[in-house]
């Protein structure tokens, strides 16, 4: 059972514009939702996660949307690099218990 | 601080072998979960350790198990080793249950 859904799977966007990517989850217990960043040959490392309390974060060019309501939460990234390539992860965790979405392969063209 | 250590980096087994794979936690950190990570499934959670004691499991067959240490170092051993088995498997520790959770660069593991 897939408790979260993550799209679009792939997604190439020019050096400057905003990425954005979505997911969203089913069990209304998880109560704590980061964004990981992963490159090739690396562990997953954490970019910026929220909890549901809270409506929206910012750090740096990184914001995480969380709308509660719609048990949906997305990524935007402004202003996106070619160092911003990689592959995210969105997740939902219950006490560590942690699901992850499909994630997404983001290419950022120069 | 030093971030979470995993050991072996590379393996390669056949199957019907078993594997152990260690994971050092970062200091201070009491919790440490398990996850493996292939190209079809995708992140998908073992188990978490936490005091020692298992605190959640993910659905996995009885072949995947795991301990805690006392000085929270952890490890996973995986028996019956079968070709679908192959898979980056990673470690990610954390100061307490509920808490950011730090990953390691994984052991990568190959069934022949």
């Amino acid at each position: 059972q897939q408790q979260v859904k993550q799209s679009p799977q792939s997604l190439i966007v020019q050096k400057g514009g905003i990425s954005i990517i979505n997911c969203a989850y089913e069990n209304t217990a998880f109560d704590y939702f980061p964004w990981y960043q992963q490159f090739p040959g690396k562990g997953p490392a954490l970019l910026i996660a929220i909890r549901p309390d809270v409506s929206e974060k910012k750090e740096g060019r990184f914001t995480i949307s969380f709308n509660k309501s719609a048990k949906q939460f997305s990524l935007h990234i402004m202003d996106s690099q070619p160092g911003d390539s990689a592959t995210y992860f969105c997740a939902a965790s219950i006490n560590n218990d942690m699901r992850f979405g499909a994630g997404t392969r983001l290419t950022v063209k120069p | 601080k030093a971030g979470v250590t995993q050991t072996p980096r590379y393996l390669i087994k056949t199957r019907g072998q078993q594997v152990t794979l260690s994971c050092s936690p970062i200091s201070g950190h009491r919790s440490v979960s398990w996850y493996q990570q292939t190209p079809g499934q995708g992140l998908q959670f073992l188990f978490e350790y936490f005091s020692e004691t298992q605190r959640n499991k993910g659905n996995f067959p009885g072949r995947f198990s795991g301990r805690q240490f006392s000085n929270s170092r952890s490890e996973m051993n995986v028996s019956t080793l079968e070709l679908g088995d192959s898979a980056l498997y990673l470690c990610a520790s954390s100061p307490r249950l509920g808490n950011t959770q730090y990953f390691g660069p994984g052991t990568r593991l190959t069934v022949l």
